[in-house]
């Protein structure tokens, strides 16, 4: 079965670089994503990753992908207020209808 | 387009009584489902559909069932509610996970239920 992990929570300094770190387990996901839950809000994609990939840059978001650790991190350039938030790891076999959820990061971000 | 949307967003109930969470999206997409969010354990699939008509149980089905009679809509029905049902409730829905691509799910507001 698959087991997603991530660190509960984050704090960071305004301005700094934000990096969230997450493992899974199952060696068919295909997909890894990174979701973003606003306070009171559903789940918004930031970003994914194909497994044949090791990163995919998208303005301040870098994704690195280490697939024989099968180790997934997010880190957000010049993290501002806007990005405090909880932050999903997910992973998605081939042709598998189910996204698999970790834990979630919560991100503050501090002035 | 107005995406996914779910009602009510706020809901209590007392142990025993039933309700339906309401989810429906506009995008045409063949695959819809439910999550239940609950704090540290992040999202866990309920139930989910890959077309009208075709439902499935996911890794938390219990006390929880679902219909898909149209495309557009996946109501949730709490058949006899208990106080581990208070949770947040989320409605996704994809074009097709069958697809091969990244196939993006697009989550609903959710829907926050208490049950006392």
């Amino acid at each position: 079965g698959e087991d997603v992990e991530q660190s509960l929570f984050l704090s960071v300094r305004e301005g700094d670089s934000s990096v969230i770190n997450c493992t899974y387990t199952d060696s068919s996901s295909t997909y890894l994503y990174w979701y973003k839950q606003e306070p009171g809000a559903g789940l918004q994609l930031l970003t994914y990753i194909f497994s044949n990939m090791d990163m995919k840059q998208d303005q301040r978001l870098t994704v690195l992908l280490n697939k024989k650790d099968k180790h997934l991190s997010l880190r957000i350039a010049d993290t501002q207020t806007g990005d405090s938030a909880i932050y999903f790891c997910a992973e998605r076999a081939f042709r598998d209808y189910k996204l698999s959820f970790g834990a979630g990061t919560t991100v503050t971000v501090r002035a | 387009n107005a995406g996914v949307t779910q009602t009510p967003k706020f809901q209590v109930l007392k142990t025993g009584q039933s309700m339906t969470l309401q989810c429906a999206q506009d995008m045409n997409h063949e695959y819809m489902s439910w999550y239940r969010q609950d704090p540290g354990m992040g999202l866990r699939l309920i139930h989910y559909s890959v077309g009208a008509g075709i439902t499935d149980q996911g890794e938390v089905p219990n006390g929880y069932n679902v219909s898909r009679s149209t495309t557009e809509d996946f109501p949730l029905r709490l058949l006899s509610a208990a106080p581990s049902q208070t949770s947040v409730y989320f409605c996704a829905s994809s074009y097709s996970q069958l697809a091969g691509g990244p196939d993006t799910q697009y989550f609903g507001p959710g829907t926050r239920l208490t049950v006392l």
